[in-house]
């Protein structure tokens, strides 16, 4: 069965350590995206990513990075810089092009710093 | 700037009534809307879309209805079932833009039986 896999499902760190989140897909999507999701809020896009080997800035990418280095992979660190980490992070893939497909979501990673 | 508002965070509904669920935009540019379906601890599923050369969009129970001069959608699910309670989240998409999707806030509906 093809589909998002992220993992670890739950993820404790200590203040002033990075930390990487890891997004794998087996559905061939171009397209790969990482949003953060806070109580009350809806979904922040931190990066994305149309292609391998290239990524763009979302709306709070400070204090996060990635890399694009396979097709399938995708994954997140979350830096030290980052003010307030804890949250629900969901990466997600797309068909690129004009198919509006909509998005498939991973299941989500909860990070909490302690 | 939130440029697509899901005004209500919560809606409760009896079971086999109708659901109405409703998003606003303010962005003209958005011509495909879409509704992602979340339960708590899993990542959104896809529920429906519509272009904006429609105004209504019918997948079993769940309808989407566009109304461009208004920058107004809704979603709804007749009859409504328990298993419909989660997060409802309102997306938007430009297809002059890279294809990124803006997401509203989110609406927690729950069914009671």
């Amino acid at each position: 069965d093809g589909g998002i896999t992220q993992s670890p499902k739950y993820l404790f760190r200590k203040e002033g350590q990075n930390v990487t989140l890891s997004c794998e897909q087996n559905l061939n999507h171009d397209a790969m995206y990482w949003y953060r999701q806070d109580p009350g809020q809806g979904l922040r896009l931190i990066y994305y990513s149309q292609i391998v080997n290239d990524f763009q800035k979302g709306d709070i990418a400070e204090g996060y990075s990635v890399s694009r280095e396979k097709k399938e992979s995708f994954p997140l660190t979350v830096t030290s810089a980052q003010k307030n980490p804890t949250a629900f992070y969901l990466c997600a893939s797309s068909v690129s092009g004009q198919d509006y497909a909509g998005y498939t979501f991973g299941s989500g990673t909860r990070l909490t710093v302690v | 700037d939130q440029q697509v508002k899901q005004n209500s965070p919560s809606l409760s509904v009896q079971e086999g009534r109708i659901s109405i669920l409703n998003c606003d935009y303010t962005n003209s540019m958005f011509d495909y809307f879409l509704w992602y379906k979340k339960y708590p601890a899993e990542g959104p599923t896809f529920l429906i879309s519509i272009s904006s050369i429609k105004d209504k969009n019918e997948d079993g129970r769940f309808t989407v209805f566009l109304n461009k001069s208004a920058k107004h959608l809704s979603l709804h699910i007749v009859p409504s079932q328990p298993g419909d309670s989660a997060v409802y989240f309102c997306a938007a998409a430009s297809s002059g833009s890279a294809r990124q999707l803006t997401f509203g806030s989110g609406t927690q509906l729950t069914v009671l039986p």
